[in-house]
C-alpha cells in the first residue's frame, strides 16, 4: 500500500506563472489536508477536502489559491500568478475518514521555489 | 477555536538524558491528540496518539506521551535521548468544530540532542 504521494517533489516557477501541486492520498482515504511550511517554521493549515467537497478552506488565501479533490484522480493545489512569498514546502496529508481515532499520513511535500 | 501550544521553539538535551517536549491544547469537547516527527527535507511521520483509555501512550522509537486532562497537556517524553532523535516535533489535536473534526498543529519544537 503506497503512502501519500506528492508530485513534483521540487517545483521552480517564475513570478507570475502558475503552480500545480498534486497529492494522491493513500488507498482508501477520502480526506485530504494541505499545509504550508515556511523555512524554519511550523505547519500552517490551508484547506481540508473530502472527495468533491471543500470542508474548510479557512487557511487558504482568498486570491490566487484554489484546491480541489475530484471524484477521480489526485487532489490539486493550484497557485496562480505566483510571487516570491509563495516559496515554501507544501505538504499533503490524508486520512480514511472523519473518525477522530485515525491519524493523518503525510506525503514528502512539494518544495516550491519562485524565482 | 481549538489551539495547540508548543511553548519551546527548541529543546537541547545531552545524549542519554531524558527528554521532554511540551504540548498544551485548548478544545471544546474531548480531544484526540497526536505527535509527529519531521526530519530535514522530509514529511511528517506519525509517532503516537491518544484516543482514550490509559493516559500514558507508548509510540515509535521509544517515545511516550502522557495525557493530562486537568492540565490540558500531552507532553512527549523519552527516557534516554539519542543523537538520531534530533528533529522537529509537532503536536496536533483533533476535535469537533463546526460540524467536522478539525486537526490543528502546534508550531513545532526543534529537538537537538548533543553527543
Amino acid at each position: 500500500n503506497a503512502g501519500v504521494m506528492q508530485n513534483p517533489r521540487h517545483l521552480v516557477r517564475r513570478r507570475g506563472q502558475e503552480a500545480r501541486l498534486r497529492c494522491s492520498p493513500m488507498k482508501g482515504h477520502s480526506h485530504v489536508y494541505w499545509y504550508r511550511q515556511l523555512p524554519e517554521e511550523g505547519l500552517k493549515f490551508m484547506v481540508y477536502l473530502q472527495k468533491e467537497n471543500i470542508i474548510d478552506e479557512s487557511g487558504m488565501p482568498k486570491e490566487r489559491f484554489s484546491a480541489e479533490f475530484p471524484k477521480e484522480g489526485p487532489s490539486i493545489l493550484r497557485i496562480q500568478q505566483v510571487v516570491r512569498g509563495d516559496s515554501a514546502a507544501y505538504f499533503c496529508a490524508s486520512s480514511p475518514g472523519d473518525g477522530g481515532n485515525t491519524e493523518a499520513f503525510f506525503g514528502q511535500g512539494t518544495r516550491l521555489t519562485v524565482v | 477555536a481549538q489551539s495547540v501550544a508548543q511553548p519551546e521553539d527548541q529543546v537541547n538535551v545531552a545524549e542519554g538524558n531524558p527528554l521532554t517536549v511540551k504540548c498544551t491544547y485548548s478544545v471544546s469537547g474531548n480531544p484526540y491528540l497526536f505527535w509527529y516527527v519531521q526530519y530535514p527535507n522530509r514529511g511528517l511521520q506519525f509517532l503516537l496518539k491518544y484516543i482514550t483509555g490509559d493516559n500514558l501512550v507508548k509510540g515509535s522509537y521509544g517515545f511516550e506521551a502522557e495525557f493530562n486532562k486537568s492540565q490540558t497537556s500531552f507532553h512527549l517524553k523519552k527516557p534516554s535521548a539519542l543523537v538520531s532523535d534530533s528533529a522537529l516535533y509537532f503536536c496536533a489535536v483533533r476535535a469537533w468544530t463546526g460540524g467536522y473534526q478539525k486537526v490543528t498543529f502546534g508550531t513545532g519544537t526543534k529537538l537537538q540532542v548533543i553527543p
